[in-house]
């Protein structure tokens, strides 16, 4: 069975540009998170989306947006990138129910703003 | 929200010897702990779990212990090997929370 993939791998963008990140869930899966990792403030929870709807948001700007399509594929958008945007962005995928927060993450995004 | 404390931050271990990484949690509504292993370059792996109903569980090398009274999980990890050097993070989840609290992560360093 196929992992989660993240598309872009590696990312460079300017302070004010946006970005949009995508995520496939592993098959069968319908519930994606995002994270976001710095060296920092570690793995940071962004937001949790299943059937194309959010359940959860974590403390971030509202620069930092997401969504989920029908087949449970997921973007996340940044919006007017600032030099702290720099992280690695990750993408977890989970199977509903009981075992819904069993999460099996991709390898990331890594987005450097400039 | 959930705060999750991971010690130690960094831990270097001869080869064969074993290894425990201790997490504590906040939220008492917490029922679920796993934990995840990533290496360079690499997202984080799942390898070990439990949940708030088992108190030990255990994997070939890899064990889990709980507390739920004392709010603290902890990894073991015996006969370390060289590729089991990588950065070693604990969470917590609760139901319908959709979300994993994690630890500032642990650096392991298996010397040959």
């Amino acid at each position: 069975k196929a992992g989660v993939t993240q598309t872009p791998r590696y990312l460079i963008k300017t302070r004010g540009q946006q970005v949009t990140l995508s995520c496939s869930p592993i098959s069968g899966h319908r519930s994606v998170s995002w994270y976001q990792q710095t060296p920092g403030q570690g793995l940071q929870f962004l937001f949790e989306y299943f059937s194309e709807t959010q359940r959860n948001k974590g403390n971030f700007p509202g620069r930092f947006s997401g969504r989920q399509f029908s087949n449970s594929r997921s973007e996340m958008n940044v919006s007017t990138l600032e030099l702290g945007d720099s992280a690695l962005y990750l993408c977890a995928s989970s199977t509903a129910g009981y075992l819904e927060n069993e999460q099996f993450f991709g390898p990331g995004t890594r987005l450097t703003v400039l | 929200g959930e705060n999750v404390e991971q010690h130690p931050s960094t831990l270097s271990v001869q080869e064969g010897d074993s290894a425990v990484i201790k997490c504590t949690y906040s939220d008492s509504a917490s029922n679920y702990f796993p934990w995840y292993k990533q290496e360079l370059g690499k997202g984080p792996q799942l390898i070990i779990d439990i949940r708030s109903n088992v108190g030990e569980k255990k994997d070939q090398r890899i064990a889990v212990t709980l507390n739920k009274t004392a709010k603290h999980f902890s990894l073991h990890i015996t006969e370390t090997q060289p590729e089991d050097s990588a950065v070693y993070f604990c969470a917590a989840s609760k139901s319908n929370d959709y979300k994993l609290s994690f630890g500032a992560g642990t650096t392991v360093t298996v010397r040959a």
